[in-house]
């Protein structure tokens, strides 16, 4: 059962248009995060989310984390060609020994 | 902040030896670590869960003595690939829990930069 639904999985856009990847669930999170990845190097934190309802902004990046702290949003104005790469979510659940569950991943890319 | 550092960045062995990989928090204490293993284009897969002074917690289809996990300081973890073979070649990223950032609560994650490992 996958607990963090993650969608979509790809996606191919030109730059300058926006985009939205949305991670959803049934599970209650402490905290959720996003992260990019770039082929063969670790993930790197863009954000962590605590509060119900809370946006945060990152440049041209909006996360919003969902009134409930069940699902959350990527919203990317005026896409880059920088900004292809694999973006994960991540939501940490109180009961689950401090592990993540990770969404499957968004693979972008942005065409210049 | 919240830096982790991984080495090796890569490692190249012959089938049979064993292969260890260090993970370190450079800027902040790390009571649990966590390893995970990737595929091409994939999400992550978690290992085990790596607590400082314990034993660590593995998942399910992972072989504790195949995958050796020592967490043996607040800053420090390894993994051991044990008498690897092809099948093992993969891309192994750790991870160091933050709890605290600032004055908020936030329980992130912080990857290091990964290790490719082949086995011929």
């Amino acid at each position: 059962t996958q607990l963090l639904e993650q969608s979509p999985q790809f996606l191919s856009i030109q730059e300058g248009e926006n985009l939205t990847v949305y991670c959803n669930s049934s599970s209650v999170f402490s905290s959720l995060q996003w992260y990019r990845q770039e082929p063969g190097e670790g993930p790197v934190l863009l954000v962590t989310v605590v509060t119900g309802g809370e946006v945060k902004k990152l440049k041209r990046l909006t996360f919003q984390f969902g009134d409930a702290r069940k699902d959350s949003s990527l919203h990317i104005t005026a896409a880059q060609p920088g900004d292809t790469g694999l973006y994960l979510c991540a939501g940490a659940i109180p009961t689950n020994a401090g592990k993540s569950t990770f969404g499957d991943g968004t693979t972008l890319t942005v065409k210049p | 902040g919240a830096v982790v550092s991984q080495h090796p960045s890569w490692v190249i062995c012959k089938s049979g030896t064993s292969v260890k990989i260090e993970c370190r928090s450079l800027d902040f204490q790390a009571t649990t670590m966590f390893w995970y293993r990737q595929f091409p284009k994939k999400s992550l897969m978690l290992m085990a869960t790596s607590n400082e002074g314990s034993k660590a917690t593995y998942e399910q289809g992972v072989e504790k003595d195949k995958f050796l996990i020592n967490h043996a300081s607040l800053t420090l973890s390894t993994l051991t690939v044990t008498s690897a073979h092809p099948e093992d070649s993969s891309f192994y990223i750790c991870s160091a829990r933050a709890l605290v950032s600032g004055r908020r609560v936030t329980d992130t994650q912080y990857f290091g930069p990964g290790t490719r490992l082949t086995v011929l």
